[in-house]
C-alpha cells in the first residue's frame, strides 16, 4: 500500500511570493490533515478535512493560507505571501475513520 | 488546556541500555495517546500508542507506561540500538485517531556504541 504522498519535497522561494503544496492521501483514508513543523518542535495542525469539508481551520492564519480538498482525495495548501516566519515543513496525514494517522515526509520551505 | 510537555528534550543512551521519555498532558478528554518516531527528513511514523483504559502496552522492545490519575505516560525503548536513534515525539488525542492531534516538542535521542 502506497503511503501519503507529498510534493515538492524542498521549495525555497523569496518573501512575499505564492507558493503551493500537494499531498495525495493512502487510498481510501477519508480524513486528511495538514500539519506545520517548525524546526526542532512537534507537528501543529493546520487544518482537518472530513471527506470534502474542512471541519477544523481554526489554526490555519486565513488572511495567507488557504487549502482546497477536490473531490474528497487529494488536497493542496497555498500560501500567497510567504512571510519569512512561514519557513518550516509542511506535513499532510491522512487517516481512515477512527484509525491512525499515517504521516507523508512533508514540504520543506525556506522563505529568502 | 491543549498542551503536551515532553522531557527530555534530549537524551543519551548506550547501546544496550533503556531509554525513556516522558509526557504529561492537561486536557482530561484526550483518549488517545500515540508516540511517533521520525528520522531526519522523513515524516513522523506511528511506533505505539495506548488508550486509558489499560496502564501499560507492549509491543516488541517498545512500551508504554499510562497514569491515568497522574495525567502522565511514558515511553520506554528496552535494549536500546544505534538504529533508534531519532526523535520521539508524544501526542494526546481524542477518539483514537481522526481527530488531530497534539504534539509534545519531541525528544532527540542518541544511542552510542
Amino acid at each position: 500500500e502506497a503511503g501519503v504522498v507529498q510534493s515538492p519535497r524542498y521549495k525555497i522561494i523569496e518573501k512575499k511570493q505564492p507558493v503551493a503544496f500537494w499531498c495525495n492521501p493512502i487510498s481510501g483514508h477519508n480524513t486528511l490533515y495538514w500539519y506545520r513543523q517548525n524546526l526542532g518542535q512537534g507537528p501543529e495542525l493546520l487544518i482537518r478535512y472530513e471527506n470534502e469539508e474542512a471541519v477544523d481551520d481554526s489554526q490555519l492564519p486565513k488572511d495567507r493560507f488557504s487549502a482546497e480538498r477536490l473531490k474528497g482525495v487529494d488536497s493542496t495548501l497555498k500560501i500567497q505571501p510567504a512571510e519569512l516566519g512561514d519557513s518550516a515543513v509542511y506535513l499532510c496525514a491522512s487517516s481512515l475513520s477512527d484509525q491512525p494517522q499515517h504521516f507523508g515526509d512533508g514540504t520543506r520551505l525556506s522563505i529568502l | 488546556q491543549q498542551q503536551v510537555k515532553q522531557s527530555p528534550q534530549s537524551l543519551i543512551v548506550q547501546k544496550g541500555g533503556i531509554s525513556i521519555i516522558n509526557c504529561a498532558y492537561e486536557n482530561t478528554a484526550f483518549d488517545y495517546f500515540p508516540w511517533y518516531q521520525q528520522f531526519p527528513g522523513k515524516g513522523p511514523a506511528l511506533l505505539i500508542a495506548i488508550r486509558p483504559d489499560v496502564s501499560e502496552k507492549k509491543e516488541g522492545r517498545f512500551t508504554i507506561s499510562f497514569n491515568k490519575s497522574a495525567k502522565q505516560f511514558s515511553l520506554h525503548i528496552m535494549d536500546s540500538q544505534p538504529g533508534d536513534s531519532a526523535t520521539y515525539f508524544c501526542a494526546a488525542g481524542r477518539n483514537s485517531g481522526n481527530t488531530p492531534l497534539v504534539f509534545g516538542k519531541g525528544t532527540r535521542l542518541s544511542v552510542i556504541a
